[in-house]
């Protein structure tokens, strides 16, 4: 069974820029969640689907940040225009929609985005 | 305010001893909690996880315990294996239950050694 894959693994880019990360969860996992995690601290939670729906986006800092999952699949997170701030490791998710078993969330790689 | 502490930056432990790292947390609406292990360069990997309801879990090598009343929890190793250098991280949910699981809180990790 294939894991959480995230593209791209790596992105440079310029303060001002656009860039779009994408995360595609294990088939069947209807919970995703997007994670940051700046400078080696902790790892800090920015929003939750639920199939196609945001459930909890408490975590987002700014209205620079938007996130989609249309159909429910594969989720993108877009940063528009990036600051150096929002350089750091993002993570995604997921996990099953089941009692019992949702707590366990398995996670990508990550994305590391460095901004100039 | 961070809800989940790992107050031990790092820990460093002879091969075949055992391994202890600790978490402490202040919000009691936490029902479940993981312990994560991370790679450099890797996504978090799910390693152990134990409810509310409990006092102990265990997993081969790694068992978790949970002091309520002192909002503290723990993951012993035993036997420590080089192969289990990495970073842990600790990790709360506070989901009350139903499917639609909520996000993680972290902590902010702890780098094991194991020497040989």
């Amino acid at each position: 069974e294939a894991g959480v894959t995230q593209f791209p693994s790596h992105s440079v880019i310029e303060k001002g820029q656009t860039v779009t990360l994408r995360c595609d969860p294990i088939s069947g996992h209807d919970n995703l969640y997007w994670y940051r995690r700046v400078m080696g601290k902790e790892i800090k939670f920015l929003l939750h689907f639920v199939k196609e729906s945001k459930q909890d986006e408490s975590g987002m800092p700014n209205n620079r940040f938007l996130a989609e999952r249309t159909g429910g699949t594969y989720s993108t997170l877009k940063v528009q225009p990036a600051e150096l701030e929002d350089s750091g490791v993002y993570f995604c998710a997921s996990s099953l929609l089941l009692a019992g078993k949702g707590y366990e969330q398995y996670f990508g790689p990550g994305t590391r985005l460095t901004v100039t | 305010d961070q809800q989940v502490k790992q107050n031990s930056p790092s820990l460093s432990v002879q091969e075949g001893r055992i391994s202890i790292l600790n978490c402490d947390y202040t919000n009691s609406m936490f029902d479940y909690f993981l312990w994560y292990k991370k790679y450099p360069a890797e996504g978090p990997t799910f390693l152990i996880s134990i409810s509310s309801i409990k006092d102990k879990n265990e997993d081969g090598r790694f068992t978790v315990f949970l002091n309520k009343s002192a909002k503290h929890l723990s993951l012993h190793i035993v036997p420590s294996q080089p192969g289990d250098s990495a970073v842990y991280f600790c990790a709360a949910s506070d989901n009350a239950g139903g499917t639609s699981y909520g996000k993680l809180t972290f902590g902010q990790g702890t780098i094991l050694t194991v020497h040989p």
